[in-house]
């Protein structure tokens, strides 16, 4: 079993409609928790961290279930900008683990 | 801004053949990896290393040895090339104490 796991997709959504990818991990051990961009033949950046309390970045939400061991990242009023994969990471300090990406294509 | 360079882009060699991936970080940074990454399989760690000279085993290290005789620089070295380490090859790097990890432009590699 994969210490992380996400729905690779694709996911085929309109502009302006809302999205939400889930990652589910393994390790209980894990301390950190990240959702990066992956842009076609480009490298991953970071989109935004992942907080216990849950966070926003204008129209990302990222949450975190420590119970279930899932993160999930939902997507307000899709741009066609936001086309991309988008990786879910875990670490425990020593261990580092990336999802294999979920690819979003936004539809004019 | 955090710059993490890769010295190819693209790179073809032969089975058999020695290859090294350099790849340098300029924001000073204890911590750098390598990962490779391939459809379906996503990013898997082949080596990291928290300090000059240490280095640590990822999830395929088999095939694979590391270098790092300095703090920006951490090589990934390939003993004898193989078809199967055709692959896209992501360098990475994040401080001490902090879990966000910038990543390298990558390097596609084909082994023929």
């Amino acid at each position: 079993r994969k210490e992380v796991e996400q729905d690779p997709g694709p996911f085929n959504v309109p502009e302006g409609a809302t999205v939400a990818f889930n990652c589910t991990y393994s390790n209980s051990a894990s301390q950190s928790f990240f959702w990066y961009r992956q842009d076609c033949r480009k490298e991953p950046k970071l989109l935004m961290s992942v907080y216990s309390s849950g966070n926003e970045d204008g129209r990302f939400t990222a949450q975190l279930n420590r119970a279930s061991q899932y993160i999930s990242l939902l997507i307000r009023d899709s741009k066609l900008s936001d086309s991309a994969t988008y990786l879910c990471n875990g670490n425990t300090g020593n261990q580092f683990y990336f999802g294999t990406g979920t690819s979003l294509t936004v539809i004019p | 801004d955090v710059k993490v360079t890769q010295s190819s882009r693209y790179l073809v060699k032969r089975t058999g053949e020695k290859v090294f991936l350099e790849c340098v970080q300029d924001m000073d940074h204890e911590n750098m990896f390598w990962y490779r990454q391939d459809p379906g399989l996503g990013l898997r760690l082949i080596y990291f290393s928290y300090d000059v000279k240490m280095k640590e085993k990822g999830d395929i290290p088999e095939g694979y040895s590391v270098s790092r005789e300095k703090k920006e620089r951490f090589s990934l070295i390939l003993e004898s090339a193989s078809t199967n380490q055709t692959s896209m090859y992501l360098c990475a790097s994040n401080s001490l104490g902090t879990d966000t990890q910038y990543f390298g432009p990558g390097t596609r590699l084909t082994v023929l």
